[in-house]
């Protein structure tokens, strides 16, 4: 089925782990984004990707890196996991920086 | 800095009835405003959306109001059903701006 995927759907992390959230669109869409989502505060953008080989930060970027591998494929990266990025992570995508987004199904992350 | 704000935060509406859930924004720059529907455990899915050029857009029972003058724009779900119940985004962006959420309504359906 055409969209976005994400890998893994959970994962438990202990504090100071590192590891790397996937995600894969198979539309041909340009730009990507990684949202958090945490109760109360709706989706919070983390960095975006206008297009291949172009990342910017959003509005909660700290703690977290990312890469734009190809136009398919753009990873979120937790280099030290901290509780306070435990969260829902939803990858997104649109065919040019405007428009409704499609998202993934998400990864829920506990950092304990 | 939350440039869009909705309210409420939870709405319990009985079968039949209509939904209402508000959003205000603060960017005048915004040009795109689209809503969202989230069931447990999925990601958000494209609802509806609206630009500023019109005051309201009408898909089936879901219907968008857009006020330009007081930076507001509302969904209404007529004939609720139980289906309907999920968790709703509302959103905006335009010029440099990504999608900017508001914090979520979550409504129930009682059967």
């Amino acid at each position: 089925n055409a969209g976005v995927t994400q890998t893994p759907k959970f994962q438990v992390l202990k504090t100071g782990q590192s590891m790397t959230l996937q995600c894969a669109q198979d539309m041909n869409h340009n730009s990507m984004y990684w949202y958090r989502q945490d109760p109360g505060m709706g989706l919070r953008l983390i960095y975006y990707s206008a297009s291949e080989g172009t990342t910017d930060k959003g509005e909660v970027p700290n703690g977290y890196n990312v890469s734009r591998l190809n136009k398919r494929e753009f990873s979120l990266r937790l280099e030290s996991a901290a509780p306070s990025q435990t969260s829902v992570y939803f990858c997104a995508s649109v065919p040019t920086g405007v428009g409704g987004y499609t998202f993934g199904s998400g990864t829920r992350l506990t950092v304990v | 800095q939350q440039q869009v704000k909705q309210s409420p935060q939870s709405l319990i509406v009985q079968k039949g009835g209509i939904s209402i859930i508000n959003c205000a924004y603060e960017n005048t720059a915004f040009d795109y405003f689209p809503w969202y529907q989230q069931f447990p455990g999925k990601g958000p899915a494209l609802l509806i959306a609206i630009r500023p050029d019109v005051s309201e857009k009408k898909e089936g029972r879901f219907t968008i109001s857009f006020n330009k003058s007081a930076k507001q724009f509302s969904l209404h779900i007529m004939d609720s059903q139980p289906g309907d119940s999920a968790t709703y985004f509302c959103a905006a962006s335009g010029g440099a701006q990504k999608l900017v959420f508001g914090q979520g309504t979550r409504l129930t359906i009682n059967p």
